[in-house]
């Protein structure tokens, strides 16, 4: 049980294009997403928070018109990195909390976000 | 802000020893505490919850202690095999249950 699914595993694509990633509950309802970026050798550092039918919430330095969050349903949250640059490239994680207050995160299997 | 710290970057095993690793915290103590496993290129996996009024917990090969007085964690791989090789990460939610990692220990597990 407690699985997340996250969509695409590795995107390359230009400079300047906006970049979609999905993150699924695939068997359980979740309220809270996270997303997290990760750069090597390194851990990870949490982006933002992601809550079903409100805003997010983004942590200190992150830049919410770059980062876009959309939680639109129980089951799905989607990053979108807009106009993405060279910087950006990155892995990015997410992960779903099962509701409850003391309940483990489960994490998606990350995107590798390559920009050229 | 919690600071985190993971005792080694590296730990290389014998296979069929036990792996030792050590997770210390500076501030308050969590509700509970979080060990994952990562693999390269991949997200992290749950492996265990410990809860600050339980001591231990096991789960196969794997047992985790909390000390609250120490502020510490001790995470155990017994029996360790090759395939036990991975970076393992501790994890500790702030007030609004928020997750922090350390920076992981990577087990090399040698046969």
């Amino acid at each position: 049980g407690a699985v997340v699914s996250q969509h695409p595993s590795w995107v390359i694509c230009k400079s300047g294009t906006s970049v979609k990633i999905e993150c699924r509950s695939l068997d359980f309802q979740a309220t809270t997403m996270f997303w997290y970026r990760q750069f090597p050798k390194q851990s990870l550092m949490l982006m933002a928070t992601s809550n079903e039918g409100s805003k997010a919430t983004y942590e200190q330095g992150v830049e919410k018109d770059k980062f876009l969050i959309n939680h639109a349903s129980l089951t799905l949250s989607t990053l979108t990195v807009t106009s993405a640059h060279p910087e950006d490239s990155s892995f990015y994680i997410c992960s779903a909390k099962v509701t409850g207050l003391v309940q483990p995160q489960h994490f998606g299997d990350g995107t590798r976000l390559s920009i050229l | 802000s919690q600071k985190i710290e993971q005792n080694s970057e590296a730990l290389n095993i014998q296979e069929g020893k036990t792996a030792t690793l050590t997770c210390n915290y500076t501030n308050y103590s969590p509700a509970y505490l979080q060990w994952y496993r990562q693999d390269p290129g991949r997200g992290p996996v749950f492996l265990l919850l410990i809860r600050e009024n339980e001591k231990e917990k096991r789960k196969e090969r794997l047992k985790v202690t909390f000390d609250t007085t120490l502020k510490q964690s001790l995470f155990h791989i017994t029996a360790s095999q090759p395939a036990d090789s991975a970076t393992y990460l501790c994890a500790l939610p702030s007030r609004d249950y928020k997750l922090s990692f350390g920076a992981g220990t990577t087990v090399t597990v040698r046969a």
